[in-house]
């Protein structure tokens, strides 16, 4: 089964933009049901991109995803402070299986 | 509005049992597909399992760590989801979240968890 690799940790200044990787195995990139979720310290996840670009109603259009063989990419543009938490990705990996990745936290300057 | 009230939660013994609930409203929860994810204390996500909608077969799909342990199950009349844990172990220990999925692939809405604690 695939294992989901982030980095620890990320860090830019306000305004910058900064991107959040996930590579995964063989199986990972057959599927392209990437998902991101953003967590804020003592928080519930938050659904920021699923189908490994698509933005839900709501979500900040600083916010954008991509998939490039076996690693997708979050993408954050005009960074503020807002956006410090912890970022997730998410995907299918067959057999009825999901895998969230380890975790990257992002500090914002 | 889309609201997930976790219950049920609490302190067990090692080889206890406990059972968590999830009460859903504000969207159609007959025809939802429904998830439970947890969260070590310090740590990232864990997949535990999902059930489809009765309209979608029922089929109910576990991630490895829990496979055989846990039991999830769901009462529409009730507008509720169950996560029926048995054997419970330390590792276990977690804030379990009860999820909305608006499709197949995504975790929409998120409950504020229910806390297990498993410790002699």
């Amino acid at each position: 089964q695939s294992a989901l690799t982030q980095p620890a940790s990320v860090s830019g200044s306000p305004g910058q933009s900064i991107a959040i990787s996930c590579t995964g195995t063989s199986d990972f990139g057959s599927y392209n049901v990437v998902s991101w979720y953003q967590q804020h310290p003592g928080k519930a996840p938050k659904l920021m991109i699923y189908e490994g670009t698509r933005r839900p109603s709501g979500v900040s259009d600083r916010f954008s995803g991509s998939k490039s063989g076996n690693t997708a990419s979050l993408t954050v543009s005009g960074l503020q402070a807002e956006d410090e938490a912890d970022y997730y990705c998410c995907s299918y990996v067959g057999d009825s299986s999901w895998v969230f990745g380890g975790g990257t936290k992002l500090t914002v300057l | 509005e889309v609201q997930l009230e976790e219950s049920g939660g609490g302190l067990v013994t090692p080889g206890g049992s406990l059972r968590l609930s999830c009460t859903a409203s504000g969207f159609p929860f007959d025809d939802a597909w429904m998830s439970w994810v947890r969260q070590a204390p310090g740590k990232g996500l864990e997949w535990v399992g999902r059930i489809k909608s009765m309209a979608g077969g029922g089929t109910v799909d576990y991630g490895a760590a829990v496979k055989g342990r846990f039991t999830i199950s769901r009462d529409d009349s009730r507008d509720t989801m169950y996560l029926q844990m048995n054997s419970l172990k330390t590792e276990d220990t977690a804030l379990y979240f009860c999820i909305w999925c608006g499709s197949p692939h995504k975790f929409d809405y998120w409950g504020q968890g229910a806390l297990v604690t498993v410790s002699s």
